[in-house]
């Protein structure tokens, strides 16, 4: 069993719905991170969090907008998704590191999404 | 055997022989090199990782090997198992501790019994 943990599993929503993806953990990592994930490919890095402060964002399309409320939660909130955003998205966390990036990163199963 | 193509490269093995699954990278400055696990529906799963200080680190049944002259990594799985069915991922970090991971395409492995 993943000690990052994922909700929901699955998730099938229109373009013009607003969902989010919570993740949790409980390792006392300071450093998480949400990937997106398209079949048959590695994951992509889509942001970091170090100390609930955003300290990277890969040029993410504003329509996910992640939220770090506390050291243990993350969220992705997602608005107005487009057909190829289908994808598992992956949280992940690690002990904190430089620029919030620490390793070995832990993941959760993901939330698969699907828009329709 | 093995096969590279359009598709996720193959690796199929006998149940009981030992699997090598190889990763090349390209970043000479990358000191930190992690293997991951991915099975079906489920999330990346951390197997071994290893510095750039070392060529070698074994842990339960795998070894990872660390060859920096050429830039390559491998995996090796002792007497594999059908549990041991997965796409492997290898991932590479340029400077330790301060640049997000880099993964590997992946290699699919797949146990016949």
């Amino acid at each position: 069993d993943t000690e990052v943990t994922q909700t929901p599993k699955h998730l099938v929503m229109g373009m013009t719905n607003k969902k989010s993806l919570k993740c949790e953990q409980h390792m006392g990592h300071r450093a998480m991170y949400w990937y997106k994930q398209k079949a048959k490919k590695p994951p992509e890095l889509m942001f970091v969090y170090s100390y609930e402060k955003l300290s990277i964002n890969e040029s993410v399309p504003s329509r996910f907008s992640p939220e770090c409320p506390n050291s243990s939660l993350l969220n992705l909130h997602l608005h107005a998704l487009q057909p190829e955003d289908s994808a598992l998205y992956l949280c992940a966390s690690s002990q904190e590191g430089g620029r919030g990036v620490g390793q070995p990163q832990h993941f959760g199963d993901g939330t698969r999404l699907s828009i329709l | 055997g093995e096969s590279v193509g359009l598709h996720l490269p193959t690796l199929s093995v006998q149940e009981g022989d030992n699997s090598i699954i190889n990763c090349a990278y390209s970043n000479s400055a990358s000191d930190y090199f992690i293997w991951y696990k991915q099975e079906s529906g489920k999330g990346p799963q951390f197997i071994i990782d290893i510095r750039s200080n070392m060529d070698k680190r074994q842990g339960q049944r795998v070894t990872v090997l660390l060859n920096k002259t050429v830039k390559h990594l491998s995996l090796q799985i002792a007497a594999t198992q059908p549990g041991d069915s997965a796409v492997y991922f290898c991932a590479e970090a340029p400077y330790s501790g301060n640049t997000p991971l880099v993964f590997g395409k992946g290699t699919r492995l797949s146990v016949i019994a």
